[in-house]
């Protein structure tokens, strides 16, 4: 079955380390989005990538990092230079922009805890 | 860019009809998206409503769309405790522009 996968479920991180969240997609998807969910805020932005070895900033890329060197992966790294990580983490993906009349397909989230 | 508002919070008796309201600010946007999202999950896609449309029906969801005051609401006939959910309203310019999420509670 076609789907998105987001890998581990559930992070944990140190004060001062970068971790990386996995995101894979056998949709054969173009393009591929993280979003940060905290509570009573919705989604909001953090990259987007349209085309592979591409990607742009959303609205809070300040402390992140992404990567697409391939179609299926667009793995996220949260860096230490992010003071307050602690979110879950939802990664999406489309078909071309211009073809939005079945939206977004989400993985199932990686909740992300500083400890 | 698209600003997507609904209201946070709806408490609705099992069996009545659920009303969730979201209203967007780019009447450019073709399409318009309900998702819904169980605890710890992520989000699943409900139904949509391309812009020319005014009325879209799908088994117990009913989406109107109102292009003029730029309103799309969406309705949930004989509501369950599975319906129990956050409900997010989305609008697409060059991405997907999500609302907060409407948090639905269904009580017995």
């Amino acid at each position: 079955d076609g789907g998105i996968t987001q890998s581990p479920k559930y992070l944990f991180r140190k004060e001062g380390q970068n971790v990386t969240l996995s995101c894979e997609q056998n949709l054969n998807h173009d393009a591929m989005y993280w979003y940060r969910q905290d509570p009573g805020q919705g989604l909001r932005l953090i990259y987007y990538s349209q085309i592979v070895n591409d990607f742009q900033k959303g609205d809070i890329a300040e402390g992140y990092s992404v990567s697409r060197e391939k179609k299926e992966s667009f793995p996220l790294t949260v860096t230490s230079a992010q003071k307050n990580p602690t979110a879950f983490y939802l990664c999406a993906s489309s078909t071309q922009p211009d073809n939005l009349n079945y939206g977004y397909t989400f993985g199932s989230g990686t909740r992300l805890t500083v400890v | 860019g698209e600003d997507v508002e609904q209201s946070l919070f709806l408490s609705v008796r099992e069996g009545d009809s659920s009303v969730i309201n979201c209203t967007y600010t780019d009447s450019s946007s073709t399409y318009l998206y309900w998702y819904k999202q169980e605890p710890g999950a992520g989000l699943q896609l409900l139904t949509y409503i391309f812009s020319n449309m005014d009325m879209k029906q799908d088994q117990r969801l009913t989406v109107l769309l109102n292009k003029k005051d730029k309103h799309l609401s969406l309705r949930i006939a004989d509501t369950q405790t599975g319906d129990s959910a956050i409900y997010f309203c989305a609008a697409n310019d060059y991405k997907l522009s999500f609302g907060a999420g409407t948090t639905v509670t269904v009580r017995a």
